[in-house]
């Protein structure tokens, strides 16, 4: 059975300062992989997306991923917050050949200035 | 690039009541469509998927249903609330790399 871990439920972190916000999944087959961002009362944004090639992936707002196969993480960090980057965060996967994302329950990060 | 639009933006609802919540979306064809629900302070439960009009898959049993009547618009229905039923609801297309793109949500308060 697939299922995604966020391990940290709350991450509060100063302005600029670094932070890394960390998703585990389990799956028996290739997955595809995805970090989404909600902001209050909004719809959920796509951060970015891990389908295949280079494990480092690039997203929007200076945020990065990294794909690590052998630990199935997938990890998100970005090397100085603001404070415009407190929101929800959620990890996402797609297990290949599925018609769904499975969500892990997310992980809210507030900025401290 | 895909748009989803949903409707209404908050509702309140008497426990009881009917519902219809209704989505639609622009700049694809076909879509993968879903309704997920999300309660204070969780994450996202996902209560419906279609694949195309007219087949839908349920994911969690309960007193909500969906329909899709045209290939584009996504219907979430109820016969008669409960207080459970309150949450911010969001819809969701497909993406051509299996990503979903979310509509802006309709928060749904059953008093």
């Amino acid at each position: 059975a697939q299922s995604v871990t966020q391990l940290d439920s709350q991450v509060p972190v100063f302005e600029e300062a670094p932070v890394e916000l960390r998703c585990n999944y389990s799956s028996s087959v290739s997955v595809y992989l995805f970090w989404y961002v909600q902001y209050p009362n909004q719809g959920l944004q796509l951060l970015l997306k891990y389908l295949s090639g280079s494990t480092l992936v690039k997203g929007i707002n200076g945020f990065e991923a990294e794909f690590n196969k052998s630990q199935t993480s997938f990890h998100l960090r970005k090397p100085s917050v603001h404070i415009s980057d407190t929101a929800e965060y959620f990890c996402a996967v797609d297990q290949t050949g599925a018609n769904n994302l499975f969500f892990g329950t997310g992980t809210r990060l507030t900025v401290i200035p | 690039s895909q748009t989803i639009h949903q409707w209404p933006a908050t509702l309140v609802q008497p426990v009881g009541s009917p519902l219809s919540l209704e989505c639609t979306v622009e700049g694809t064809s076909n879509p993968n469509l879903y309704w997920y629900r999300q309660a204070a302070g969780r994450g996202l439960q996902l209560l419906f998927y279609s694949v195309g009009i007219g087949q839908i898959s349920s994911e969690v049993p309960q007193n909500l249903s969906a329909s899709r009547p045209q290939d584009r618009q996504f219907i979430l229905s109820s016969k008669k609330l409960l207080l459970s039923d309150s949450g911010f609801y969001l819809c969701a297309c497909r993406g051509p790399s299996y990503e979903q793109y979310f509509g802006p949500g309709t928060r749904l308060t059953v008093t």
